[in-house]
């Protein structure tokens, strides 16, 4: 079945570093979504990429496709504690249902 | 703006009792969802509907069933309870195959 592997499963920085989230996927995508996720809350939609080795960039975020369509970054520039929280990956394939990643859990000491 | 209602926002059941969780979408939006986020966990995908007409199927249980209805909104029903469907179950709507928009969720406990 399709399957959305994120790493790391968990990331502690301190404020001021940069992050970055790997997302691959076992066959190829139609296209990607990310989402981020704070304790007790709800996932919040962050962006879509839908083109092969395509870039986004959302003021500190970075989101990047792989060319294959099967793989997918999120790079955050100098963290800060409101960047605190679970960021999913979420891989959408030739049907309505949109698979989750494993998420990666990001911890921000100031 | 109109977001995704769920309701109830908890409910507390006992092993082999039945629950029903509701679900009403943003208006006009065409594909209903249904996830399953356990303690810790990716959300799962359980079910979806495009149209009140069941799209796609993921890891749910036969003792669960999901409706949409005439008025777009949905519910999910869960007889039979056990003690590892304790989660929060979130419903999220979605036009034309964009951003899922997520409602706060439900969170069942099974006793």
């Amino acid at each position: 079945g399709q399957q959305v592997m994120q790493i790391p499963q968990y990331q502690h920085v301190q404020e001021g570093e940069d992050f970055t989230t790997y997302c691959n996927s076992s066959t190829t995508l139609s296209n990607i979504q990310w989402y981020k996720q704070r304790p007790g809350g709800h996932p919040v939609f962050l962006i879509q990429l839908v083109k092969s080795g395509e870039v986004k960039k959302q003021k500190r975020l970075t989101f990047q496709f792989g060319e294959a369509k099967k793989n997918s970054s999120l790079h955050i520039t100098a963290t800060q504690t409101t960047d605190v929280g679970t960021y999913f990956c979420a891989g959408r394939y030739n049907t309505d249902k949109l698979i989750f990643g494993t998420g990666t859990r990001l911890q921000v000491f100031p | 703006a109109a977001g995704v209602i769920q309701s109830p926002r908890h409910l507390i059941k006992e092993k082999r009792e039945t629950a029903t969780l509701k679900c009403y979408p943003i208006p006009r939006h065409d594909t209903v969802y249904w996830y399953q986020q356990g303690p810790g966990q990716d959300p799962q995908f359980l079910i979806s509907f495009y149209e009140k007409m069941q799209s796609d199927k993921g890891s749910i249980p036969d003792r669960f069933s999901a409706q949409q209805f005439s008025d777009y909104h949905s519910e999910l029903n869960m007889s039979s309870l056990e003690l590892g469907d304790s989660a929060l179950y979130f419903c999220a709507s979605s036009l034309d195959l964009g951003e899922l928009f997520f409602g706060e969720g439900s969170r069942l406990t099974v006793l």
